[in-house]
């Protein structure tokens, strides 16, 4: 157990929809970054958040939008839903917002659009 | 652009043999690479790191190698094991904020 939560586990939705995907980091980790990693596919790099603040943006679809709040936790909102969209959605976090630190991946959300 | 090479895409070894997996990157201001272990299903989780300023670290079977010249970055593991058959990625600390991750290394480990 990596101290790094994400709900829920699964997601079944249908396309056009709209979901929320939730990340509660470990302990005294400020960063939170988001992931896609589709079918037998690498990890690609959404988003990160550090202490509430947008910090880094890779490869996010005007369509997902993420924010940290204040207690740090942070959600992933995915809007107008594709059969595309189908993938396993990880979070991780870090103590500081630094590359050189060790990422810890929460288990991820499998989101399913039908 | 920032980018990190992955080879090879799968490797089938014998139980007791060694593996060695590659990764060439682009950024020369990385200075930290990790690599990750995922399991199917499940989350990644780090199994070795190194700095660039060491050459080598090792830990048991697993060992990482850096050369800062050549750009690359290996992954060995040596009397490999049924329970090491899983995905492996590579990825560099890209002197930015985030990492960029290889694409993957499937390894089967055949008993």
């Amino acid at each position: 157990d990596s101290g790094v939560t994400q709900t829920p586990k699964h997601l079944i939705t249908a396309t056009g929809q709209r979901v929320t995907l939730r990340c509660s980091p470990r302990s005294g980790d400020l960063s939170v970054y988001w992931y896609q990693q589709s079918l037998d596919q690498g990890l690609q790099f959404l988003i990160q958040y550090y202490n509430g603040e947008e910090r880094a943006k890779g490869n996010i679809l005007e369509r997902f939008s993420a924010q940290q709040f204040p207690d740090l936790h942070s959600e992933l909102n995915l809007s107008s839903l594709e059969l595309g969209d189908s993938a396993l959605y990880f979070c991780a976090s870090s103590e500081t917002s630094g590359s050189y630190n060790e990422q810890f991946f929460g288990p991820g959300t499998r989101l399913t659009v039908l | 652009g920032e980018n990190v090479e992955q080879h090879p895409s799968t490797l089938s070894v014998q139980e007791g043999d060694s593996a060695v997996i590659k990764c060439t990157y682009s950024d020369s201001a990385s200075n930290y690479f990790p690599w990750y272990k995922q399991e199917l299903g499940k989350r990644p989780q780090l199994i070795i790191d190194i700095r660039s300023n060491v050459g080598e670290k090792k830990d048991q079977r697993i060992a990482v190698t850096l050369n800062k010249t050549a750009k690359h970055f290996s992954l060995h593991i040596t009397e490999t094991q049924p329970e090491d058959s899983a995905v492996y990625f590579c990825a560099q600390g890209s002197g930015t904020y985030k990492y960029i991750f290889g694409t993957g290394t499937r390894l089967k480990v055949l008993a």
